[in-house]
C-alpha cells in the first residue's frame, strides 16, 4: 500500500473561501504532483513538484497555488473558493528520476464550493 | 485530438469471458506506457506497465504497437472483482525530446463484469 495521505476526504465550502488541501507522502519521493478529475473524466495535472522550493504549473490551467517546504508535504491552496472549483483533487508521488515511473495516489478531497 | 484516446465503454460482459480494452496515443515518441485501474470514486492505482514485448500478469496481458500507436489490455476469466475503469497512461516525451515526468491518463474504459 502507499504511504500518500490526503485531507480532508470530503469538503464543503461556500464561495470566498480560501482553503487548502493538504498532501502528505512517508516514501521519501521528490516528486509529487496534483490532478483534478471531474466525474466520469480524466485525470488532468494541475501542478507539480520535482523538490523541495521547486513547483511548475501542470497542463490545466487551475486557480490555485502549491507550495513544497518540506519532501514529503505538498499543500494546494485556493484564497477564494468558486462553484467551478468544485471537482476531485488527487495528489501522487513517484521516485524515480526521468519519466516513466508509477505514481501512486491518495484517496482524493472531494471538494464542493456552494 | 485527444493525446490518449479510449473507448468510455461500459463493457458490460459475463464471469468468465475475455475482454479486450485498446487504447490510441498522438505523441509517437512517449516512451512509457501503462494501465492503471480505478474503482468508483477511488484513487488510480498501477495495474501494470506495458513494454515494447509484451508484458503479462496472471490473467493480464497488456501490448505495445508503436507503429500503430496503440496498446491493448486483454483480460481472460473476468471475475466480479475486475469491474472498474482502465485507464490508459502514457508518458509522453518533452518538445525537445527529452523525458518528462508527467503521465497523460485517458479517460478510462467502464468494465462491468455481470455474475
Amino acid at each position: 500500500e502507499a504511504d500518500i495521505y490526503q485531507t480532508p476526504r470530503y469538503l464543503v465550502i461556500g464561495t470566498g473561501k480560501k482553503i487548502t488541501l493538504e498532501c502528505s507522502q512517508t516514501m521519501g519521493h521528490d516528486k509529487m504532483y496534483w490532478y483534478q478529475q471531474d466525474p466520469g473524466m480524466e485525470l488532468h495535472l494541475i501542478h507539480y513538484s520535482y523538490g523541495v522550493n521547486s513547483t511548475e504549473k501542470g497542463d490545466l490551467s487551475s486557480e490555485s497555488t502549491v507550495s513544497r517546504i518540506r519532501t514529503e508535504h505538498f499543500p494546494l491552496t485556493l484564497e477564494s473558493a468558486r462553484p467551478s472549483h468544485t471537482s476531485q483533487y488527487l495528489c501522487a508521488s513517484s521516485e524515480r528520476v526521468g519519466g516513466g515511473s508509477e505514481q501512486y495516489f491518495g484517496p482524493g478531497t472531494r471538494l464542493t464550493v456552494t | 485530438r485527444k493525446e490518449v484516446e479510449q473507448d468510455p465503454g461500459p463493457f458490460n460482459v459475463p464471469e468468465g469471458a475475455t475482454v479486450a480494452f485498446n487504447c490510441t496515443y498522438s505523441n509517437s515518441a512517449s516512451q512509457s506506457f501503462f494501465w492503471y485501474r480505478q474503482d468508483c470514486r477511488k484513487e488510480p492505482k498501477l495495474l501494470m506497465s506495458v513494454y515494447s514485448s509484451g508484458n503479462e500478469d496472471g490473467r493480464f496481458t497488456a501490448q505495445l504497437n508503436r507503429a500503430s500507436q496503440y496498446i491493448s489490455l486483454l483480460i481472460r476469466d473476468s471475475k466480479l472483482s475486475d469491474s472498474a475503469t482502465y485507464l490508459c497512461v502514457v508518458n509522453p516525451r518533452s518538445h525537445y525530446g527529452g523525458a518528462t515526468n508527467k503521465l497523460i491518463f485517458g479517460t478510462g474504459t467502464l468494465l462491468a463484469v455481470q455474475p
